[in-house]
């Protein structure tokens, strides 16, 4: 079966900070892969996704940077945190094989930015 | 992109079936229709998905006019634990489908 990690589950980092965050997948090959970061009380943002190693697709412009190293590993990073980046910060995987196929999603990190 | 609307919230009472409606009028010839369940502090859950008239499964059954305009959540017999966000997603593709607001769904006792 295939499962999803996300870690850390939560977060304090100050304003300024580096971040990063990792996400792997285990039990599927070539997934797509989706960063989403969900505020306070709001919907879910998508602001990464990943159709192949290399492959990053930007949704909105932030300071907030992907990688995907490796076929199962999503990497979310930022050089310098914002206020605005604290959130909840979603990774999520679907298979390639059917395009609008139903997404998975990991446990989450929970991101406070002070 | 195929934007939705839904109410941002409802209530219901344990028992009671509850619909949630989304409107999705630029829908595309392509797309589906998928919804999703959010918990607090967990990622949205896949409940359901169709494309037109009818589709039904252990949760929930979804409805699909013949103008594909609107689609319909049917919940049967919701209980406590029901209580949840749910997004209503349009696309043919999951890179091209985002989640709106959702509908905040509170059943009480």
């Amino acid at each position: 079966s295939q499962t999803i990690h996300q870690w850390p589950a939560t977060l304090v980092q100050p304003v300024g900070s580096p971040l990063s965050l990792e996400c792997t997948v285990e039990g599927t090959s070539n997934p797509n892969l989706y960063w989403y970061r969900q505020a306070a009380g709001r919907g879910l943002q998508l602001l990464f996704y990943s159709v192949g190693i290399g492959q990053i697709s930007s949704e909105v412009p932030q300071n907030l940077s992907a990688s995907r190293p490796q076929d199962r590993q999503f990497i979310l990073s930022s050089k310098k945190l914002l206020l605005s980046d604290s959130g909840f910060y979603l990774c999520a995987w679907s298979s390639t094989r059917i395009a609008n196929n139903e997404q998975f999603f990991g446990p989450g990190t929970r991101l406070t930015v002070l | 992109l195929a934007k939705t609307t839904q109410p941002i919230s409802m209530d219901s009472y344990e028992g009671q079936e509850v619909n949630i409606t989304c409107s999705h009028n630029n829908i595309a010839t392509n797309d589906y229709i998928t919804w999703y369940q959010q918990f607090p502090s967990q990622g949205p859950r896949f409940i359901i998905q169709g494309y037109k008239t009818k589709v039904t499964n252990e949760v929930a059954s979804l409805f699909i006019p013949a103008d594909r305009k609107s689609s319909t959540l049917s919940l049967p017999r919701v209980s406590l634990s029901d209580t949840a966000v749910y997004y209503c997603l349009v696309g043919d593709n999951n890179n091209d489908m985002r989640f709106g607001a959702g509908t905040r769904l509170t059943v009480k006792p």
